[in-house]
């Protein structure tokens, strides 16, 4: 079992809906949560991060986190030709000391 | 505010030749620096990281190095490249009490 799993898609999603984004992860003690959107040939970015269980907002960017079913997702509300990219899940598991572990990514296509 | 630099941007080597790339970060001190490979189509995968001057942990077996000489400079090297060395090589840094990961703006290295 991988340690971060997404769906590498691509997920198309029509411009104005809400695109959602999903990852899971195998560690049950994993603390600290990320998102980065990586667009064709750039570096990747990040969105946000999440912690504590529940949603946390930001702008159009929703980031929900359940540790009890191992799973993180982020929303994209009211989507645009511009959130077109791949997104990137990292996790920093347990033990693992400031580290990180991605997820493949899932690229999001949003269609005009 | 931080600025995190790379170069080369892009190169092209053949197979057999040394390697340096060298990553930079400005306006933090004391930063954990890490080296990424992004292969095409695939995750990113974590090569060296160093939480400071001449402390490196090296993640996966491979000809590559790399070295910290200045606290806020992380070289990556190898002797003699192969062609599997191919990717985008990425430099990320996160404060060192901390766990956020801001990437460079990368080096695609191409070995032929």
């Amino acid at each position: 079992q991988k340690e971060v799993e997404q769906n590498s898609g691509p997920l198309s999603v029509p411009e104005g809906a809400i695109a959602s984004l999903n990852c899971t992860y195998s560690d049950r003690g994993s603390q600290s949560f990320f998102w980065y959107r990586q667009y064709s040939g750039k570096s990747p970015e990040l969105i946000m991060f999440i912690y504590s269980n529940g949603d946390k907002e930001d702008g159009r960017f929703t980031a929900q986190l359940n540790k009890a079913s191992q799973y993180v997702s982020l929303l994209i509300r009211d989507s645009q030709p511009s959130d077109s990219a791949t997104y990137l899940c990292a996790v920093n598991l347990s033990g693992g000391y400031q580290k990180v572990t991605f997820g493949i990514g899932t690229k999001l296509q949003v269609i005009p | 505010s931080q600025t995190i630099h790379q170069w080369p941007a892009t190169l092209v080597q053949p197979v057999g030749s040394p390697l340096s790339l060298e990553c930079t970060v400005e306006g933090t001190s004391n930063p954990n620096l890490y080296w990424y490979r992004q292969a095409a189509g695939r995750g990113l995968q974590l090569l060296f990281y160093s939480v400071g001057i001449g402390q490196i942990s090296s993640e996966v077996p491979q000809n590559l190095s790399a070295s910290r000489p200045q606290d806020r400079q992380f070289i990556l090297s190898s002797k003699k490249l192969l062609l599997s060395d191919s990717g985008f090589y990425l430099c990320a840094w996160s404060p060192g009490d901390g766990e956020t990961q801001y990437f460079g703006p990368g080096t695609r290295l191409l070995v032929l």
